[in-house]
């Protein structure tokens, strides 16, 4: 079957910097997304890797890795606003998106 | 960039009643549209897909009588949920994409806040 894995929460402290993982297995592969979501919202585009390394936008950058079914998202420079969840989705060989089920990052003061 | 449009934001009914949510491609042709359930702490459960101009086709475990979908233009596809039970209060987002963008990230809706009582 098909299968997404990140941590439920993790919690950090503002300024410092974070890294949330993911883990996938599906049935092929066309890239990987990652989306923020605030509470009550719906979530917002961060990221897309396709091919092995690391991307990076300003302050948030995502690492890919096909051959071990992985990446990660880094935040740094953590805010307070960027308490949020943070949703990793795999694209398959059918142009359907898998979604985990979500880290809830949690940053204090 | 591409806008989705959902309408109503939040929607309170009472049981056995029907409820009708828009969405909405603002400056694209929206070729696809997707319908996601997402209950409290859990992640997006796709419901269901919708082509323009054709049945959608549904996930197993929703039923297609219950969530009715319609995707009669480019830019619209509805979603009514039909005899409402306290049960499908959930948070409902559309998401929308057009011919020959595959690979690109989808653009959502705002979400529907459903309550049934």
């Amino acid at each position: 079957g098909q299968n997404i894995d990140q941590p439920t929460e993790m919690t950090a402290t503002e300024g410092a910097i974070v890294q949330i993982n993911c883990t996938y297995q599906t049935s092929g592969f066309n890239g990987l997304f990652w989306y923020q979501q605030h509470a009550g919202e719906a979530p917002t585009f961060l990221s897309y890797n396709v091919l092995d390394g690391l991307e990076e936008k300003g302050r948030f950058s995502s690492f890919l890795s096909r051959s071990k079914g992985y990446s990660y998202l880094l935040l740094k420079e953590l805010q307070m606003k960027d308490s949020a969840s943070y949703l990793c989705a795999v694209m398959d060989s059918n142009y359907q998106l898998i979604w985990g089920a979500g880290t809830k990052l949690i940053i204090k003061p | 960039g591409a806008v989705v449009s959902q309408h109503p934001s939040w929607v309170i009914c009472k049981s056995g009643t029907s409820v009708k949510i828009e969405c909405r491609s603002l400056d694209f042709q929206a070729t696809t549209m997707f319908w996601y359930r997402q209950f409290p702490k859990q992640s997006l459960m796709l419901m269901a897909t919708s082509n323009e101009g054709s049945k959608a086709t549904y996930e197993q475990g929703v039923e297609k009588d219950k969530f009715l979908i319609n995707h009669a233009s480019l830019t619209l596809s509805t979603l009514t949920v039909t005899s409402a039970h306290p049960e499908d209060s959930s948070f409902y987002i559309c998401s929308a994409k057009t011919l020959g963008q595959d690979l690109s990230p989808l653009h959502f809706g705002n979400g529907t806040r459903l309550t049934v009582t």
